[in-house]
């Protein structure tokens, strides 16, 4: 799977968007982006994934580059409760033999 | 969203005995699985890829007989810490791969963890 960089740490305003970068330059073309967030002292949770087109739900947007070397998770209003670890990982999802590989993520923190 | 649960949440046990965490998909068929461990202030490292009714698939470092794997069928996982020791204290997470969809890859589902002390 594809190697991700994103930003060690970034603050946030409640209520503000929360904008998380993820760079993925060397994104084959069958990987998908897949975020997840990890709350203190919890499993990690699925937030969302998208292979080239940009994708929202319930809790976030992606926002996929059309080159696909890069992609934002957006948070359209930030709380506290959004304090967590965001990791973005490419992972080929079709296949049986695919695993999902962490890398350091990037620690939200939404300040009052 | 699909749902994995973990249990026990936390355990404490004395150095040399065995403790086995079970990891269930809830609501869908699991065929692969997975076992993280995470120390404080670090990331997720990946111990093994379990594939049901098959022997687990260990990444490089992970003791095998130490970390014992069973995917005995499609909604259950266990992980057992044989002859436990104060530095195998850790989370303990495991995931389950869900079924693929039409419009999407088959997205990987996270428990909510189990902390182990061995004291």
């Amino acid at each position: 799977d594809a190697k991700t960089t994103q930003p060690t740490s970034m603050d946030c305003a409640e209520g503000r968007a929360a904008n998380l970068p993820c760079n993925h330059s060397t994104i084959s073309g069958n990987e998908y982006v897949y975020w997840y967030r990890q709350i203190h002292s919890q499993g990690p949770q699925y937030i969302i994934h998208g292979l080239k087109n940009n994708e929202t739900n319930e809790m976030a947007s992606l926002i996929i580059t059309e080159d696909r070397k890069s992609s934002t998770l957006i948070l359209p209003h930030a709380t506290l409760r959004d304090t967590a670890v965001y990791y973005c990982i490419v992972r080929v999802a079709k296949t049986s033999y695919d695993k999902v590989i962490f890398g350091p993520g990037t620690s939200l923190s939404v300040i009052p | 969203g699909a749902v994995v649960s973990q249990h026990p949440s936390w355990v404490i046990c004395k150095s040399g005995t065995s403790v086995k965490i079970e990891c269930r998909s809830l609501d869908f068929q699991a065929t692969t699985m997975f076992w993280y461990r995470q120390f404080p202030k670090q990331s997720l490292m990946l111990m093994a890829t379990s594939n049901e009714g098959s022997k687990a698939t260990y990444e490089q470092g992970v003791e095998k007989d130490k970390f014992l794997i069973n995917h005995a069928s499609l909604t259950l996982s266990t992980l057992t810490v044989t002859s436990a020791h104060p530095e195998d204290s850790s989370f303990y997470i495991c995931s389950a791969r869900a079924p693929p969809t039409r419009y999407s890859g088959n997205t990987i589902y996270f428990g909510e963890g189990s902390w182990l002390t061995v004291v």
